[in-house]
């Protein structure tokens, strides 16, 4: 079966470190990786979207990397700062579904 | 601005009243799509359309219809809603189903309540 697992479930740090979330998937067979942010009750904000020939993507303070033979993508935030709290989502459209299959999110609270 | 526009945000309604749940993109994509999420459940498909006039079905389509009669539009109908489903939706576009080369781009939700 085709999933993506997010680890932990949620995370609370303090402002100014850096931190990694994690993304797993179950089959390599994918077209890319797309990372969102959601805030409560909110929409779905694109941060990245990696091809799957992409090694990394960067946006200012995000850095996206995939390793698809390992089935593996990590968020890194760097410098972390309130206004970063929220649930972070990543979501793969596997070959062969005309779908996002989407994990179950991390919901990070960053502490001042 | 390149968007997904979803309309109402919020949708109060009763048992058994049809309602639409309208969406519209302004960037000519092809593949439209909608979801839904729930608590402990996630983002789960309820149907997407590949271009106009083809649309088929997602994970969860029942009790759902949607229609494709513009490439700008496909509103999610609920002919017979039940508390069930009550959920927050979301309408999402891409330019084909795989969301290359620039990913998938998603509406503000439409938070709906069936009593």
């Amino acid at each position: 079966k085709q999933e993506v697992t997010q680890i932990p479930a949620a995370l609370s740090v303090p402002e100014g470190e850096n931190l990694v979330l994690n993304c797993s998937f179950t089959d390599s067979a994918i077209y890319n990786l797309q990372w969102f942010r959601q805030d409560p009750g909110k929409g779905l904000t694109s941060l990245l979207l990696i091809q799957s020939s992409q090694r990394e993507q960067t946006s200012g303070r995000l850095n996206a990397s995939l390793d698809k033979s390992s089935g593996r993508s990590t968020l890194y935030i760097a410098a972390s700062q309130p206004g970063d709290s929220a649930t972070y989502l990543c979501a793969v459209p596997f070959m062969g579904n005309e779908k996002l299959t989407f994990g179950t999110g991390t919901r990070l609270t960053i502490i001042p | 601005e390149a968007q997904v526009t979803q309309n109402p945000r919020y949708l109060i309604t009763v048992t058994g009243k049809k309602l639409t749940v309208t969406c519209s993109q302004n960037m000519n994509h092809e593949y439209m799509s909608w979801y839904r999420q729930d608590p402990g459940l996630g983002l789960r498909q309820i149907y997407y359309s590949m271009n106009v006039e083809v649309t088929d079905k997602g994970d969860v389509p029942e009790g759902y219809k949607v229609s494709r009669k513009e490439k700008r539009n496909f509103p999610l109908i609920l002919e017979s809603p039940s508390p069930n489903q009550t959920s927050l939706y979301f309408c999402a576009s891409s330019l084909g189903s795989t969301g290359a080369p620039y990913g998938y781009t998603f509406g503000s939700g439409t938070r709906l309540t069936v009593v």
